[in-house]
């Protein structure tokens, strides 16, 4: 089975900053790699599909980028809607989700 | 708008079953879709729990529900279901379920609200 690991586990920052998540599968997945945004009591969302590209109706200073085994999401400019969790997903063989990194205000 | 309404949650004795159910509205075809339950324990991250194609003839599961677990669908009533098994303290979790495209195992771009399950004596 697929790994996928993600770092760091959390992370503190501020309105403004620009915020850089890192997602590793264990074996190379092409670009099946996905990312949503998950807040405290709610469903996850999505973000990014095959990554790199933005679902409809998500920021654009939102953007994803790898291929092979790694991978990033990146928030360009950190929004106070932006502090949450954030998962990776590989939908390579199978829906596999990352241990998540908790964004949180510093 | 795509809707997808989790029900069936509740509170059971280990080793009990539990049936949930997602209704699903708003779809287009129900039935061109794939989809797939997820999970999430008390302050835990997201697990994946099954998928199934759009017509149900192939389904999808990890170790640790497989054998236990069945996903199914009804096409003619847009209804998703999740059979539950001899069921553990670890499969406390809110179970939420998702629309996937790309495939049974693809990426999840409409989810439920969750159904809370609660396996405990």
């Amino acid at each position: 089975d697929i790994q996928m690991t993600q770092s760091p586990s959390s992370l503190s920052a501020s309105v403004g900053d620009r915020v850089t998540i890192t997602c590793r599968a264990s074996e190379s997945i092409s670009s099946y790699v996905n990312w949503y945004q998950q807040k405290p009591g709610k469903a996850p969302k999505l973000l990014i599909y095959a990554a790199s590209s933005l679902q409809s109706g998500v920021p654009s200073r939102f953007s994803g980028s790898g291929s092979g085994t790694d991978f990033t999401l990146t928030i360009s400019s950190l929004q106070p809607e932006d502090f949450a969790t954030y998962y990776c997903q590989e939908s390579y063989s199978s829906p596999r989700f990352g241990p998540g990194t908790k964004v949180d205000i510093k | 708008e795509v809707q997808l309404l989790e029900s069936g949650g509740g509170l059971v004795r280990p080793g009990g079953s539990l049936r949930l159910s997602c209704a699903a509205a708003g779809f287009v075809r129900f039935d061109t879709y794939a989809m797939t339950w997820v999970r999430q324990a008390p302050g835990k991250g997201l697990e994946w729990v099954s998928s199934i194609t759009d017509s149900g003839g192939r389904t999808y599961y990890p170790d640790s529900v497989k054998g236990r677990f069945t996903i199914s669908r009804d096409n003619s009533q847009n209804t998703l279901y999740l059979q539950m098994h001899s069921l553990r303290a670890e499969d406390t979790a809110v179970y939420y379920c998702a629309r996937s495209l790309r495939g049974a195992t693809g990426y999840l771009d409409s989810w439920g609200q969750g159904a809370l399950v609660t396996v405990s004596s």
